[in-house]
C-alpha cells in the first residue's frame, strides 16, 4: 500500500530550467510534508518542508506548491544547477501516528550543463 | 561536531550470520528510527523509538530486532531470519518535545551486503 506516490521516476533538465516534481497523498491526517535531498551513498538531508495550513513555501531556488483539496504537493527547482544532480524523496507524516515518515519512491533529476 | 553517525559504512554478511548496526545520536533527540532503502527506492521504516527502553514496529520489521537501552543510542540487528537483508541502512532521530520540529535528520547510512 503505497500511501505516497511520488512521480516522475527521473528527470533530465539543463542547467538554469526548472524541475518540477510532484507527490500525492491518500491519508488525510498527515500534517507534515517534507522533501529530502539524498546523494549517492550518503543519508538523505532536509531540504525544505510544509505544514497544511499554508499553500506554498519558499527557500532560495526551492518552492514547495500544496493542494488540500488535491491532496498534492510539489517541489520547484529553479535555476538547477549541475550540483542540484541527486535524488528526491517527497514524505509525510501525522502526529497522531508518531510522526512516523512515509516516503515517496524517489525521483532522480540530472541537470545538464 | 554534533550529528548521527552510523557505523560500518560497509558491512558483508555470510548467510545464516546475526549482524548489529550502529546508530549513535548527540543531539539530545528524544525520538530514533532505522529505515531500510533499496535501489532506486524509497526508504521503508523497520523499527522507532520514541524513548528509552521503549520501541515499535514499523511497516518491514520481520528479521529485525532493536534495543534503546540509552538515549543516544539505537542499534539494529539484523537476524537470519531477514530473507533478503542486503539494502542501505538508514538511521535518523528527532526532537518530539511539544513545540519542537518534526524534522528527523539522518546519519551517513551503512551498506549491508550478504555473501
Amino acid at each position: 500500500q503505497q500511501q505516497v506516490k511520488q512521480s516522475p521516476q527521473s528527470l533530465i533538465v539543463q542547467k538554469g530550467g526548472i524541475s518540477i516534481i510532484n507527490c500525492a497523498y491518500e491519508n488525510t491526517a498527515f500534517d507534515y510534508f517534507p522533501w529530502y535531498q539524498q546523494f549517492p551513498g550518503k543519508g538523505p538531508a532536509l531540504l525544505i518542508a510544509i505544514r497544511p495550513d499554508v499553500s506554498e513555501k519558499k527557500e532560495g531556488r526551492f518552492t514547495i506548491s500544496f493542494n488540500k483539496s488535491a491532496k498534492q504537493f510539489s517541489l520547484h527547482i529553479m535555476d538547477s544547477q549541475p550540483g542540484d544532480s541527486a535524488t528526491y524523496f517527497c514524505a509525510a507524516s501525522s502526529k497522531a501516528a508518531g510522526n512516523k515518515l512515509t516516503f515517496g519512491g524517489g525521483t532522480r533529476v540530472l541537470v545538464k550543463p | 561536531d554534533g550529528g548521527i553517525t552510523q557505523s560500518p559504512k560497509y558491512l558483508f554478511r555470510k548467510e545464516g550470520q546475526n549482524v548489529t548496526l550502529s546508530c549513535e545520536q548527540n543531539l539530545n533527540h528524544d525520538a530514533m528510527y532505522w529505515y531500510r532503502q533499496d535501489p532506486g527506492q524509497g526508504l521503508r521504516l523497520i523499527y522507532y523509538s520514541q524513548i528509552v527502553n521503549d520501541f515499535q514496529k514499523g511497516d518491514i520489521a520481520e528479521g529485525y530486532s532493536v534495543s534503546r537501552e540509552k538515549k543516544e543510542s539505537f542499534p539494529l540487528t539484523v537476524t537470519s531470519a531477514q530473507k533478503n537483508p542486503t539494502a542501505f541502512y538508514l538511521c535518523a532521530s528527532s526532537n518530539r518535545l511539544a513545540g519542537k520540529s518534526d524534522t528527523q535528520y539522518f546519519g551517513p547510512g551503512t551498506r549491508l551486503t550478504v555473501l
